[in-house]
């Protein structure tokens, strides 16, 4: 069975203090990993696809990385508005609907 | 770039009554849509598959009676939550993926709705 497991589940930061997320996935064949920001109340924001092991994407103090088996989120030097919650997604190719599997996210805090 | 807007945003209803929920892509065509419900500090769980001029895949566990989906044109997709109860109340998301990319931008999320049923 297809699985997205996040770690940590919660994260404290500094402002200014950088650190990594990390998304491992057991997908038989990815077709894409998403990256997406959700704040409170809100609906996620889409950040980052990824698609072949050794892909990087960059916006902004965001960078996103990928193995054949985890993907990681790179915040480099955060600000407090970087505080949200982070969540990946895998498609598999199985699912011709283009159907997303989520993993249970990352809430990330900033503080001044 | 890409637009979903969900209406409405926040529901209150009384138990038994339906309330319905729409999601609308501003500036592109969408023949598939995505239900997702969220409890808090969960993840997203996916609903239902909606596609245009079809009948919505259910995913297991979720009772199709109970959350209608019509999707009758290429940029709305509405759900509803028929005979509502308090158990129901929770946050609902839509997605869409643009067909003409397939989605390969990502797929965009509408701003939710908070549904409280009392």
């Amino acid at each position: 069975e297809d699985q997205v497991t996040q770690s940590p589940e919660a994260l404290r930061l500094q402002e200014g203090e950088s650190s990594s997320l990390n998304c491992s996935y057991t997908v038989s064949g990815l077709r894409g990993l998403f990256w997406y920001r959700q704040d409170p109340g809100k609906g996620p924001e889409f950040l980052f696809t990824l698609y072949s092991a050794g892909e990087e994407k960059e916006k902004e103090r965001l960078k996103a990385t990928l193995t054949k088996k985890e993907s990681f989120l790179h915040i480099t030097a955060p600000k407090p508005e970087d505080s949200a919650t982070y969540l990946c997604a895998v498609q598999a190719p199985t699912d011709s609907w283009g159907k997303l599997q989520f993993g249970a996210g990352t809430q990330v805090v900033v503080t001044p | 770039g890409a637009v979903v807007s969900q209406h409405p945003s926040r529901v209150i209803c009384k138990s038994g009554t339906s309330v319905k929920i729409e999601c609308r892509s501003l500036d592109f065509q969408a023949t598939t849509m995505f239900w997702y419900r969220q409890f808090p500090k969960q993840s997203l769980m996916l609903m239902a598959t909606s596609n245009e001029g079809s009948k919505a895949t259910y995913e297991q566990g979720v009772e199709k009676d109970k959350f209608l989906i019509n999707h009758a044109s290429l940029t709305l997709s509405t759900l509803t939550v028929t005979s509502a109860h308090p158990e129901d109340s929770s946050f609902y998301i839509c997605s869409a993926r643009d067909s003409l990319t397939g989605g390969r931008d990502g797929y965009t999320f509408g701003s939710g709705t908070r549904l409280t049923v009392v």
